[in-house]
């Protein structure tokens, strides 16, 4: 059981450059969301996704992306990188349900845009 | 909306010390969760704690304790016996609507440092 697993770990783009971040959780848990964490802050909600197929805006969702074809994956697209953008950028899952409160966290990516 | 308000940027404490940690909340939500999560300097997010706002005690886990005064809206996180292992950031995050799907809200969070 890996968890969530997120990857790349590390990447530096060029502004304007475009990728996308992968994430993947293998305990078949309905919901998964993505935050950003800015220096010396705490985590802001950019996207979630409450099943396959349905996705819904966060705090700050601007200039990203995504998508959820699966159960299990649940990558994140910037399209046109700004400095703005650079952050750890953390995955995380929930089952949902009755007493399913955790939410498990994926090691994140640090992404560094020049 | 929910918020949550961490008004400590660092604390210090001595070794096999206890320790409070502050984070108050606002919600207007008649059910939600309080969370407490550690990040070391590896940078993951570690899962402590959790308070139901209808649970009738506060939460313990081990070593971490979380003194629930629904009142005052204040979910202090209190650490008994401090170990140099325990130096880490330390937020408090809050989820409404516990039936639904709302998202975790998070704190900016404290710098505990250990000190031996």
């Amino acid at each position: 059981n890996a968890g969530v697993t997120q990857t790349p770990k590390f990447r530096i783009l060029k502004i304007g450059q475009s990728m996308t971040l992968q994430c993947t959780q293998d305990m078949n848990h309905n919901y998964m969301y993505w935050y950003r964490q800015d220096p010396g802050m705490g985590l802001k909600l950019i996207y979630y996704s409450v099943g396959a197929g349905i996705t819904d805006k966060g705090e700050v969702p601007n200039g990203y992306n995504v998508s959820r074809s699966t159960t299990e994956d649940f990558p994140l697209r910037l399209e046109l990188a700004a400095p703005s953008q650079t952050s750890v950028y953390f995955c995380a899952s929930r089952k949902g349900g009755q007493g399913s409160h955790e939410q498990y966290f994926g090691p994140g990516t640090r992404l560094t845009v020049t | 909306a929910q918020k949550i308000t961490q008004t400590q940027p660092g604390m210090f404490v001595q070794e096999k010390e206890a320790v409070t940690l502050d984070c108050t909340y606002d919600t207007s939500d008649p059910s939600y969760g309080l969370f407490w999560y550690k990040q070391p300097s590896s940078g993951e997010m570690i899962f402590l704690i959790y308070q139901g706002s209808y649970d009738q005690q506060n939460a313990t886990e081990g070593r971490y304790s979380l003194n629930f005064q629904k009142a005052r809206k204040s979910a202090n996180l209190v650490i008994s016996a401090s170990q140099l292992g325990d130096s880490a950031m330390y937020f408090c995050a809050m989820r409404g609507h516990l039936s639904g799907n709302t998202p975790l809200v998070f704190g900016k969070g404290t710098r505990l440092s250990v000190i031996a």
